[in-house]
C-alpha cells in the first residue's frame, strides 16, 4: 500500500523567512501529487496539484511545489512566508491505478507557524 | 463557485447511538468520498462510493458503517452504534469524473461521542 512522509511536524518561522516542507511518498507507479491546506477552524483547501508535465508546479498564495520522480518527492516551497500562512499543510498522493477509486492517501502534516 | 457543503458542523453523541453525517457533494459530481481525520492524526481514507455502490474502503469502514446517497443531491455516512474512537472530524470529499482526480472537499462534521 502507498503511504506518505512528511518529515517536519512542526515548523516554526519568522516573517518573509523561506519555507520548504518535505514530502516523500512510496508507490512506484504513475501519481497524482497534491498539497493541501487547512487554516484553523476551516477546511481542507487545495494549495496546488500535479498531474503531469512539468514538474515544478504554481499554486495559490505563492506556493509552489516540485516533483522529483527519482526521489519519490514532492516538497512544497514558498520564498517568503507571512503570518497568514499559518495552517496545517498535508501533503497527498493518488495513485493512478486502472478501474481505482482515485483514493487520497494523506501524510500526517506539517503544522506550520509564522511568528511576526 | 460550488463547494462541498456538510451539515452539522458538530455532532455530539452518546456511545452506542446512531448517527448519520450528511455532505451535498458539487452537482455534476459523479465520485464521493468520507475521510476522517482524529485530533493530532492524519486525514484517513474510509469509502469512495461511484454509480451508486462502494467502488473502495478502507479497514476503518467495517459494518458499523454505511453510505448512502438517497435522493440523487445527498450523500450519508451512518454509523450505527457508535464508539468512543469514533470521534473525529468527517471530510466529505466529490470529484467529477474523467481523468482529472482533483477532489474537492467540505468543511467538516466534527463528531464527538461520549
Amino acid at each position: 500500500a502507498q503511504s506518505v512522509s512528511q518529515h517536519n511536524h512542526h515548523v516554526i518561522l519568522s516573517e518573509a523567512a523561506s519555507l520548504e516542507l518535505g514530502c516523500n511518498y512510496s508507490y512506484g507507479g504513475t501519481v497524482n501529487l497534491f498539497w493541501y491546506v487547512q487554516y484553523p477552524g476551516q477546511h481542507l483547501q487545495l494549495l496546488l496539484k500535479y498531474f503531469s508535465g512539468d514538474p515544478l508546479v504554481k499554486g495559490i498564495k505563492g506556493f509552489e511545489a516540485e516533483f522529483i520522480k527519482s526521489k519519490f518527492s514532492f516538497n512544497l516551497r514558498k520564498p517568503s512566508v507571512q503570518w497568514s500562512d499559518t495552517a496545517e499543510y498535508f501533503c497527498a498522493v493518488i495513485p493512478i491505478l486502472t478501474g481505482g477509486g482515485n483514493k487520497l492517501t494523506f501524510g500526517t502534516g506539517t503544522q506550520l507557524k509564522v511568528e511576526l | 463557485e460550488p463547494e462541498v457543503t456538510q451539515t452539522p458542523s458538530h455532532q455530539v453523541t452518546q456511545m452506542g447511538q446512531e448517527v448519520i453525517l450528511r455532505c451535498v457533494p458539487i452537482s455534476n459530481h459523479l465520485y464521493f468520498y468520507w475521510y476522517r481525520q482524529i485530533l493530532g492524526q492524519k486525514v484517513e481514507f474510509l469509502v469512495s462510493f461511484y454509480n451508486n455502490e462502494i467502488s473502495e474502503k478502507s479497514e476503518i469502514f467495517d459494518d458499523q458503517f454505511s453510505v448512502e446517497r438517497p435522493d440523487g443531491s445527498n450523500f450519508t455516512l451512518k454509523i450505527r452504534s457508535t464508539k468512543l474512537e469514533d470521534s473525529a472530524m468527517y471530510f466529505c470529499a466529490s470529484r467529477s469524473g474523467g481523468l482529472i482526480p482533483e477532489q474537492f472537499f467540505g468543511p467538516g462534521t466534527r463528531l464527538t461521542v461520549l
